[in-house]
Formats: C-alpha cells, sequence, structure tokens
C-alpha cells in the first residue's frame, strides 16, 4: 500500500497561516473520520496534535486545525512560530492488513 | 506521567533476530491498544503492527508478516517485538506508541540497524 501524498515542503514567515494536504483514497482518509496528524523535531519523537480529522488533544495549540474533503485531508497552522518547525506527518486508517497508513511527511520551514 | 520506554534494539546481521520491549507506566496498559511505528534513517514513519487489550488480535503491516511477531504481557505492563529474518531495509529507529490508529504517547524510540 503507498503512502499517503504530504508535499515535501512547505514554508512560511512568523504569523503567517500555511496548509499542509494529505491525500489518499475513497479506501483510507477518505472512507473514515480516522486522519491523524503528527509534529515531530529533529531527533524527537512524533508529537500527535490532530486527531479524528479536527480534533486536538489536550494542551496543544489552537493554532493547529484539521479539516477533510473527499479524500484530502489537511493541517492547517495559524500565526506561523519558529518553533513550529519541523516535519509533519498525517496518518490514517485503512482497511489493509486492518492497519495504519502514514503520509511522506512535510518539512515545514518558518522563515 | 505516561512513560514508554523501548529496550532491546542494537545491531545485526541479515537474517538475524532482535526482540524489542517497551516497558509502560502511568496509564491502564491492559486497557489500551499498543502499536509499534518504525522510521527508517532520513525517512518518514512506518506503522508496523499493533495489538488489542488482552493480545487476541494483532495487525502488520504487509511486509513484516511472518517475521515480526507483537505480543504483550499485562501482568508486567510490557509490549514486545520480535523480529526474525531481519533484512537491511529494515533498519530504522523503532516506536513503541499507544493506541491502535491514533498515537498519543510515544516512547524515545530504540535503533535497529541491520548490516553485514
Amino acid at each position: 500500500q503507498s503512502a499517503l501524498t504530504q508535499p515535501a515542503s512547505v514554508s512560511g514567515s512568523p504569523g503567517q497561516s500555511i496548509t499542509i494536504s494529505c491525500t489518499g483514497t475513497s479506501s483510507d482518509t477518505g472512507g473514515y473520520k480516522y486522519v491523524a496528524w503528527y509534529q515531530q523535531h529533529p531527533g524527537k519523537a512524533p508529537k500527535l496534535i490532530i486527531f479524528g480529522v479536527h480534533n486536538r488533544p489536550s494542551g496543544v495549540s489552537n493554532r493547529f486545525s484539521g479539516s477533510k474533503s473527499g479524500n484530502t485531508a489537511s493541517l492547517t497552522i495559524s500565526g506561523l512560530q519558529p518553533e513550529d518547525e519541523g516535519d509533519y506527518y498525517c496518518n490514517s486508517y485503512t482497511p489493509t492488513s486492518a492497519g495504519v497508513i502514514f503520509g511522506g511527511g512535510t518539512k515545514l520551514t518558518v522563515l | 506521567e505516561v512513560q514508554l520506554v523501548e529496550s532491546g534494539g542494537g545491531f545485526v546481521q541479515p537474517g538475524g533476530s532482535l526482540r524489542l520491549s517497551c516497558a509502560a507506566s502511568g496509564f491502564t496498559f491492559s486497557r489500551s491498544w499498543m502499536s509499534w511505528v518504525r522510521q527508517a534513517p532520513g525517512k518518514g514513519l512506518e506503522w508496523v503492527a499493533n495489538i488489542n487489550e488482552d493480545g487476541n488480535e494483532k495487525n502488520y503491516v504487509d511486509s513484516v508478516k511472518g517475521r515480526f511477531t507483537i505480543s504483550r504481557d499485562n501482568t508486567k505492563n510490557s509490549l514486545y517485538l520480535q523480529m526474525n529474518s531481519l533484512r537491511v531495509e529494515d533498519t530504522a529507529v523503532f516506536y513503541c506508541a499507544r493506541g491502535r490508529i491514533y498515537f498519543d504517547y510515544w516512547g524515545q524510540g530504540a535503533l535497529v540497524a541491520v548490516s553485514s
């Protein structure tokens, strides 16, 4: 099963908003409300920032928001801050092997 | 405080075996699905396997089926990954994570390096 499709990189200036897309198929992102997003800083474990398409875990800034349209999920980060720089991954449930599929990851650079 | 601590990583030759362990604390382990997720050097995340609360349901990514076995011991609050017939392409940091589809807590990772 191929990974979900994310842009390799995005960038923005402090204070701006950016959106990262995550495109799958009707068999994964499009078929279920089980889309999540993770932030990973170099040398660190990933951190869950969005689950169930648009829900934020306790303690995650409301600058992070999620949405989905058709087979494409999106993560929007508003009011960019330098500490937002890092790698972002989406994931979804897939009925293939009753498992989980990740996106290839997007490197966010805060200019 | 939730903690997941992996151990058992290391260097192994192709065809060899390793067993990873993950010690959990700070939550009710026996009521949680658990998963292993790996990340090859410089690459993205890849889900490897998950296991339900009582260990009766296990799922694997196709590339490890028949070679890796996930298990748990709820009396010891521990998760395991037995890895056999290891390949060079299995080289990665392996993370223990809480959850079935979403992973809200992660360990620090254990490096598995497969090389001749």
